[in-house]
């Protein structure tokens, strides 16, 4: 079955530094998206992507955030200069359509990022 | 603003119990619903999907129910084992949106 894969499953970093966050999703998806999770606390929801554009983005995705898909099967996800405060787990996921009664979203294992 | 609530936030039972895990929304329109398993420390493992035109979905052990006039669905475990222990997150796709919205999470603990 196809699934959601990410790269790498931690990564640890010294703040200020920056960090890209890889994902690959499901072959035919079209649209893709990242959440996080900070440790003790829900999942939320930072940004989806759609034709090469961000189609949503929360009032967490700051200037420090930016997302690409570089060639035809990546996703990433780049923090510019790290922040403590961006310790967490961080989710791709991916769906086929979007804002249809059938579209499902489908979730990577996640990336631990720790900022030292 | 959407919300999501799971109730109970914790739940501990010994093993062979039928449990019942709630998850309610502030707005009942709602495209679809996830449950979602999460041990600790580690990714989210989805345990079914209910789309919009169902209304339950089992696998195994596992039922989950969607009511959507009430904006509200159960997870049922049955028979519930030591490695049922997590915490199972519910997370809903409101209708006109692309963000799933999570709740809090139940942290079930089944004991031998």
């Amino acid at each position: 079955e196809p699934e959601v894969t990410q790269t790498p499953s931690h990564q640890v970093t010294q703040m200020g530094q920056e960090v890209i966050l890889r994902c690959v999703p499901i072959s035919n998806h079209l649209y893709f998206y990242w959440y996080r999770q900070i440790l003790g606390q829900k999942v939320e929801f930072l940004v989806s992507f759609y034709n090469n554009e961000i189609s949503e983005k929360s009032e967490i995705f700051d200037d420090q955030f930016s997302v690409e898909r570089p060639d035809g099967s990546n996703f990433t996800l780049k923090i510019r200069s790290t922040k403590l405060e961006d310790s967490a787990m961080y989710f791709c996921a991916s769906s086929e359509l979007a804002g249809d009664s059938t579209d499902t979203q489908y979730f990577g294992p996640g990336t631990r990022l720790t900022v030292l | 603003k959407q919300e999501v609530t799971q109730i109970p936030a914790a739940l501990s039972v010994p093993e062979g119990e039928n449990l019942v895990l709630n998850c309610s929304f502030t707005d009942s329109a709602i495209y679809n619903l996830q449950w979602f398993r999460q041990d600790p420390g580690k990714g989210l493992t989805s345990l079914l999907l209910i789309q919009s035109s169902q209304r339950e979905q089992t696998s195994g052990r596992l039922n989950a129910s969607l009511d959507k006039s009430s904006g509200r669905s159960t997870l049922y475990i049955a028979a519930s084992q030591p490695g049922d222990s997590a915490t199972y997150l519910c997370a809903g796709l409101p209708s006109g949106t692309y963000k799933y919205i999570f709740g809090t999470g139940t942290r079930l603990k089944v004991l031998a």
